[in-house]
């Protein structure tokens, strides 16, 4: 069956530190995607990255990363240098290629807080 | 900003009254979901349209129920409303409407049932 596992339902840090945001999944897919969105206090859902199975590429965006390892069926982002912005709850999602499932699977969601 | 508007941005109504839930995909966009996020429950999968027909059904309850048209803007309709039905209702748009696209997420409305 398919899961999406955040394990970390709040995470607090003070500004500037480095955070990393825990996302485990499971499936018997070999095809399928991964996804992040953040979502402020305001509410709103914002798509931050989409990975396929097959690229296993670590990928940098500004203070964002995301290290995909499916040795350990693990997609976990982390934000270098935090800010006060960053505080938001952060989703990870997963959807198979090929399943009968239209439904994406979506984590609990990390809550983020940076104090500054 | 998405590409993806809802209106209303906010709705309070009472008990055991119908209430509708408007959403305009981003442009191009041929499929649109809609998503429940209530407290105790975290994201929930409503329903997904394409091209105005109904692909997949998620958690949606026998009170509510959806549409999308022509144009492509979707509506959902939640009747006899109930306390525990309070709650952030989103709505999402992607491309064909397979699960390797992206989707992209309205600003949501939230509901409020007294």
């Amino acid at each position: 069956a398919q899961k999406v596992t955040q394990a970390q339902t709040e995470i607090s840090v003070v500004e500037k530190e480095d955070v990393t945001l825990d996302c485990v999944y499971e499936t018997r897919d070999t095809t399928y995607y991964l996804f992040w969105y953040k979502q402020p206090p305001s509410g709103e859902l914002v798509f931050l990255i989409r990975r396929n199975s097959f690229d296993e590429q670590n990928e940098i965006s500004g203070r964002y990363s995301w290290n995909f390892q499916k040795s350990t069926s693990s997609f976990n982002f982390t934000i270098t240098a935090s800010q006060v912005v960053d505080s938001a709850v952060y989703f990870c999602a997963l959807s198979e290629a090929s399943g009968s499932n239209y439904q994406l699977i979506w984590g609990a969601g990390t809550k983020l807080i940076i104090k500054p | 900003d998405s590409g993806v508007t809802q209106t209303p941005k906010h709705l309070i109504t009472a008990t055991g009254q119908r209430v509708t839930l408007r959403c305009s995909p981003r442009s191009g966009d041929l499929s649109v979901y809609w998503y429940q996020q209530s407290l105790d429950q975290g994201l929930q999968f409503l329903i997904q349209y394409y091209n105005g027909e109904e692909r997949a059904k998620g958690n949606i309850l026998e009170r509510f129920s959806a549409q999308q048209f022509p144009d492509l803007h979707s509506e959902l309709n939640l009747s006899s409303l109930e306390l525990g039905d309070s709650a952030l209702y989103f709505c999402a748009s992607s491309s064909t409407g397979t699960l390797k696209e992206t989707q992209y997420f309205g600003p949501g409305t939230r509901l409020l049932v007294l």
